[in-house]
């Protein structure tokens, strides 16, 4: 069973419009978890990283919330555009030197 | 800056041939590197990581070998490729930020076995 599930499996939007992704956990322990962007047939780009004492952090339009007690995520697109169409992966590392647990990935689209 | 390479970016195999992708980066010294397959609609995998030349450790068992000859050198290899090899392959390289270690991604290569 995987570590991290992310929910939804994909999203379509309105440009313009704000949406939220999901994710839960169940890596234990907990370093760090972080939200990457992919693009297709590209590789991931690091959005955010949080460690379990965080529990907000913004990129630009991108806020990812981490509750490290119910072991949740969230990243929540603000003001959506047609860049922002791509795959959003969850990752959450149990340790700190790197070795991570990745989700499947919420792919959304972002149309006029 | 740093900078990760990657190539091919596509490659088209046949069964049975042998597989060797290469990944080099530039601007760190004594980075962790990984090897990692994305299947479509699939989570990354982690196959391969590295902490020092010559230092490598296999996370699944598979027809693939990783070697690091160089510190900034990592090389996917294979001696008979699967139809189950293709995939998306990413290569990355992790360094310490704060108290975690960042880790970035290659451009990848696209792998199909026919």
């Amino acid at each position: 069973k995987n570590q991290v599930e992310q929910s939804p499996q994909s999203l379509i939007i309105l440009e313009g419009k704000n949406c939220t992704l999901q994710c839960n956990y169940t890596v234990s322990p907990f370093s760090n978890l972080r939200w990457y962007k992919q693009d297709t047939g590209r590789g991931p780009v690091s959005l955010t990283i949080m460690t379990f004492s965080e529990n907000t952090k913004s990129n630009g339009r991108y806020t990812a919330t981490l509750d490290a007690d119910t072991k949740q995520s969230s990243l929540h697109i603000t003001a959506s555009q047609l860049s922002d169409s791509a795959s959003y992966i969850c990752v959450v590392s149990a340790t700190s030197w790197g070795k991570l647990q990745f989700g499947a990935g919420t792919q959304v689209v972002v149309t006029p | 800056s740093q900078t990760i390479h990657q190539w091919p970016a596509t490659l088209v195999q046949p069964v049975g041939s042998p597989l060797s992708l290469e990944c080099t980066v530039e601007g760190t010294s004594n980075p962790n590197l990984y090897w990692y397959r994305q299947a479509a609609g699939r989570g990354l995998q982690l196959l391969f990581y590295s902490v020092g030349i010559g230092q490598i450790s296999s996370e699944v068992p598979q027809n693939l070998s990783a070697s690091r000859p160089q510190d900034r050198q990592f090389i996917l290899s294979s001696k008979k490729l699967l139809l189950s090899d293709s995939g998306f392959y990413l290569c990355a390289w992790s360094v310490l930020r704060g108290r975690s270690y960042e880790q970035y991604f290659g451009p990848g290569t696209r792998l199909t076995v026919t």
